[in-house]
């Protein structure tokens, strides 16, 4: 069955440092992947996906992430963390359901930035 | 109105009333989703929706009842709730598979409490 895990609940950055959030997956095909941001209280905000081609994709907010099919991972990374940048972020991969496209979620890393 | 808009965005409910949230799309997507975020727990897939067709349900109770009128619109309507089904209920829309476009697009989200 298809999984998603991210192994950090929690991660502190201090403001100006580089980041790197861990998403690994199980999925039989080629699995398309997500990144979402969810600042408190708000909805999900894709922040970048996926699909095929270049390994190393670019998203919204200076964030990339590189899918490695040999480790099964699809970590999300920012240069430069900003203070705005804390949330709570998700890794997702789309389910083999041949009836739509849902999701299916980690559970989620939550982000702090320190000053 | 832009995007995936949900009303309400909060709502607290006694465990013998009924109530209904709402979502709306202007995204022209025809596949929308219902899920439920509960904290300390991953996002729970509970319906889809692909043209006005329910094509998933995900082992929800009966006292949540979806319903969507088209492609635009999808309502869940609540009755007789459990202190356990507070949580924040976040519908998303996105194309069908068929569009080769699997990202999903979510609304805000509506913070439920049931007393």
């Amino acid at each position: 069955a298809q999984s998603v895990t991210q192994p950090d609940i929690h991660i502190t950055v201090s403001e100006g440092a580089s980041l790197e959030l861990r998403c690994n997956y199980s999925y039989g095909a080629t699995p398309y992947l997500f990144w979402y941001v969810q600042s408190p209280g708000q909805g999900l905000q894709l922040l970048l996906k996926y699909f095929s081609g270049d390994t190393l994709v670019q998203g919204i907010k200076g964030f990339e992430a590189e899918f490695k099919r040999s480790q099964s991972s699809f970590n999300l990374r920012k240069p430069s963390v900003h203070w705005s940048d804390a949330a709570e972020y998700f890794c997702a991969v789309v389910s083999a359901n041949q009836a739509g496209t849902a999701l299916i979620f980690g559970k989620g890393t939550t982000l702090s930035v320190s000053s | 109105e832009t995007g995936v808009t949900q009303t309400p965005r909060h709502l607290v409910m006694g465990m013998t009333n009924k109530k209904s949230l709402k979502c709306e799309q202007h995204l022209g997507h025809n596949a929308m989703y219902w899920y439920k975020q509960s904290a300390k727990k991953p996002l729970e897939l509970m319906f889809v929706y692909n043209f006005k067709e329910q094509t998933e349900n995900n082992s929800v109770p009966s006292r949540f009842s979806p319903e969507c009128p088209n492609s635009s619109h999808l309502f869940l309507h609540l009755h007789t709730l459990q202190p356990e089904d507070s949580a924040l209920y976040l519908c998303a829309s996105s194309h069908t598979r068929d569009r080769g476009a699997y990202e999903q697009y979510f609304g805000p989200g509506t913070r439920l409490t049931v007393t």
